[in-house]
């Protein structure tokens, strides 16, 4: 089983929609959790980090279950813009930083 | 400005010859980071080093070796036992508890 899983994807959606992704850790002792954005080519960079109190920035709003080991990323009137590969990570307590393969959005008009 | 700097962007090596791939930052991380990715796939770990002097295997890190002689660089040796060293490899670095900061990576071509 890999460390970090997230759903498989690709998501397809118009413009406006809702989506979701999810993510599931098997390291109990993960410490921090991140979702960072990866565009075509690119190096991945940070959309946010995600508390157990839940937090949200505009659009996105990220949710952590520590009990059932799992983050999510909600976002909110999906815009063209959106379109990218969305990639959960997860550190652990001895410095380990590892990534679940990504998931790609695609939205569409 | 402060960030993480890789180089060379493009790489291309012949078959059997090691290669080194650089990786600079200058936002005094304690913690450096490479990984692998290739085309649609997501990013594997190779090694991390959390100190200098220190260094940890990741999951992939078969054909590959590493440096932390100075805070500031972590560079990855591509050697000629990696069989398919063909790849988009990505350095970061982050403080403690914060988040990860990548350098824009090196796409190496084997020919």
């Amino acid at each position: 089983r890999k460390e970090v899983e997230q759903d498989p994807g690709p998501f397809n959606v118009p413009e406006g929609a809702t989506v979701a992704f999810n993510c599931t850790y098997s390291n109990s002792a993960s410490q921090s959790f991140f979702w960072y954005r990866q565009d075509c080519r690119k190096e991945p960079k940070l959309l946010m980090s995600v508390y157990s109190s839940g937090n949200e920035d505009g659009r996105f709003t990220a949710q952590l279950n520590r009990a059932s080991q799992y983050i999510s990323l909600l976002i909110r009137d999906s815009k063209l813009s959106d379109s990218a590969t969305y990639l959960c990570v997860v550190n652990d307590n001895a410095g380990k930083s590892t990534f679940g393969d990504g998931t790609t959005l695609t939205v569409k008009p | 400005d402060g960030g993480i700097t890789q180089s060379p962007k493009y790489l291309f090596r012949k078959e059997g010859q090691n290669v080194t791939l650089s990786c600079e930052q200058n936002l005094n991380h304690d913690a450096m980071y490479w990984y692998r990715q290739d085309p649609g796939q997501g990013l594997r770990l190779i090694y991390y080093s959390q100190i200098v002097n220190d260094f940890q295997k990741g999951d992939i890190a078969e054909g590959y070796s590493v440096s932390r002689e100075k805070k500031e660089s972590f560079p990855l040796t591509v050697t000629s036992a990696q069989k398919n060293p063909t790849a988009f490899y990505l350095c970061a670095s982050r403080g403690w508890g914060t988040e990860a900061f990548f350098g824009q990576g090196t796409r190496l071509t084997v020919v």
